[in-house]
């Protein structure tokens, strides 16, 4: 497809289990970001890669966070030793262009992947 | 205190109505604001844009700036119930993220 994609779509985890969510950005995108949206919330900002180059991970709440963009496509979000605070909805978006409030810069979410950990 | 605040909500109008979704912001820099409509299990897609103060329209949706009071708004025409769903306000700080209100959660009865 045309779109973002996410996969998983949706992760039931044990505490402690380490867990790895995919993006599949639009294809010739530059930028890439992850945030993570809890329930009855806003996204909030976790981490921004302009192709591969990790340009800002000031939102990753803890070290047991961590995302990876080797080649300047697909990204994956990796969480170790995952906690109950940890379940929220993970989106991942995309844009063409550095200036984001911009018709080029406009971010393309996808559907998010909805972790859960028990 | 966070940057950008907005009413949770729910909001449940009746279809035909005019809808009015307003955020408040902090930071006097900021230049670039969005709104973003969220459907149930969706992500984010962007409504419109607006660069400082004045008004964008676009059919029937109207974004406002208001600088001076810090006061972001969408107004609504005519809603109608596909309009149903979550509406974020948002900044771009101009350092390459986005940074999004709670989103207020919108109801469109027919």
């Amino acid at each position: 497809g045309a779109g973002v994609s996410q996969s998983p779509r949706y992760k039931v985890a044990k505490r402690g289990q380490d867990v790895a969510l995919r993006c599949d950005p639009i294809s010739g995108h530059v930028s890439l970001f992850w945030y993570q949206q809890a329930l009855g919330q806003g996204p909030e900002f976790l981490t921004y890669f302009q192709n591969e180059a990790q340009l800002d991970k000031s939102g990753l709440p803890s070290d047991r966070f961590f995302a990876e963009r080797p080649e300047g496509s697909v990204s994956t979000l990796k969480i170790q030793r995952t906690q109950q605070e940890d379940s929220a909805v993970y989106l991942c978006a995309s844009s063409l262009a550095r200036r984001l409030a911009s018709k080029t810069g406009e971010l393309f979410f996808g559907e998010g992947s909805r972790l859960t950990v028990l | 205190q966070k940057e950008v605040e907005q009413d949770p909500g729910p909001l449940s109008v009746p279809e035909g109505a005019i809808v009015s979704l307003n955020c408040t912001y902090s930071n006097s820099a900021f230049q670039y604001f969005m709104w973003y409509r969220q459907y149930s299990r969706k992500g984010p897609e962007l409504l419109m844009y607006t660069y400082s103060s004045g008004n964008k329209e676009d059919g029937r949706f109207t974004a406002q700036v208001d600088k001076s009071s810090k006061y972001i708004s969408l107004f609504i025409r005519d809603s109608q119930p596909s309009d149903s769903a979550t509406y974020l306000c948002a900044y771009d700080g101009g350092y390459q993220k986005v940074t999004f209100g709670t989103g207020t959660k919108l109801q469109v009865i027919p």
